[in-house]
């Protein structure tokens, strides 16, 4: 069965730091790994879409990284703000027609002024 | 989550009520989603769109019905909700195999 797992479930880290949240999954075909943000009682906000081909992709403060073949993906974050505070999911799409995403169940991320 | 509308943001039914969660898109792209959002379980796939007057069962389609009559709407239906339809509903579409996701529709059925 295809299944994503992200660890740990929660995380709490001060105001500054750096931190990786990470995001292994047992099929290592996939098409390509998106990562999502979600704020309390919201919608989820894209972050970043990792392809298959790629090993890691940047966008301001964030990276994600790709290790196909150990089936894990990393999203780094740099010098954390409490605006980060969320929840980050992960997901696996392993193409075809339906494009349809695998996700995990999310880590929440809360970061102390 | 600007391109992707849902009404309504909340609903409360009563078992055995219907009704009928409202997407809508204005990014003009094919492939459409309904996911499910509860506790613990991440989201998970309802039905899929791929293109106009075409839809396709996912994961946890049972006690649903889709409708995708033009490009840019998907609606999804509850035709007799149940307590385990409790959840909170997404639409979703695809550009270039990134989706982008509604606001969600918070349904309580009691």
């Amino acid at each position: 069965k295809q299944e994503v797992t992200q660890i740990p479930a929660a995380l709490s880290v001060p105001e500054g730091e750096n931190l990786v949240l990470n995001c292994s999954f047992t099929d290592s075909a996939i098409y390509n790994l998106q990562w999502f943000r979600q704020d309390p009682g919201k919608g989820l906000t894209s972050l970043l879409l990792i392809q298959s081909s790629q090993r890691e992709q940047t966008s301001g403060r964030l990276n994600a990284s790709l290790d196909k073949s150990s089936g894990r993906s990393t999203l780094y974050i740099a010098a954390s703000q409490p605006g980060d505070s969320a929840t980050y999911l992960c997901a696996v799409s392993y193409g075809g027609a339906t494009n349809k995403l695998i996700f995990g169940t999310g880590t929440l991320l809360a970061v102390q002024p | 989550n600007a391109g992707v509308t849902q009404t309504p943001k909340f609903q409360v039914l009563k078992t055995g009520q219907s009704m009928t969660l409202q997407c809508a898109q204005d990014m003009n792209h094919n492939s459409m989603y309904w996911y499910r959002q509860d506790p613990g379980m991440g989201l998970r796939l309802i039905y899929y769109s791929a293109s106009e007057g075409t839809t396709d069962k996912g994961e946890v389609p049972n006690g649903y019905n889709v409708s995708r009559l033009n490009k840019r709407e998907f609606s999804l239906r509850l035709e007799s909700a149940a307590p385990s339809q409790t959840s909170v509903y997404f639409c979703a579409l695809s550009r270039a195999y990134e989706q982008y996701f509604g606001p969600g529709t918070r349904l309580t059925v009691t």
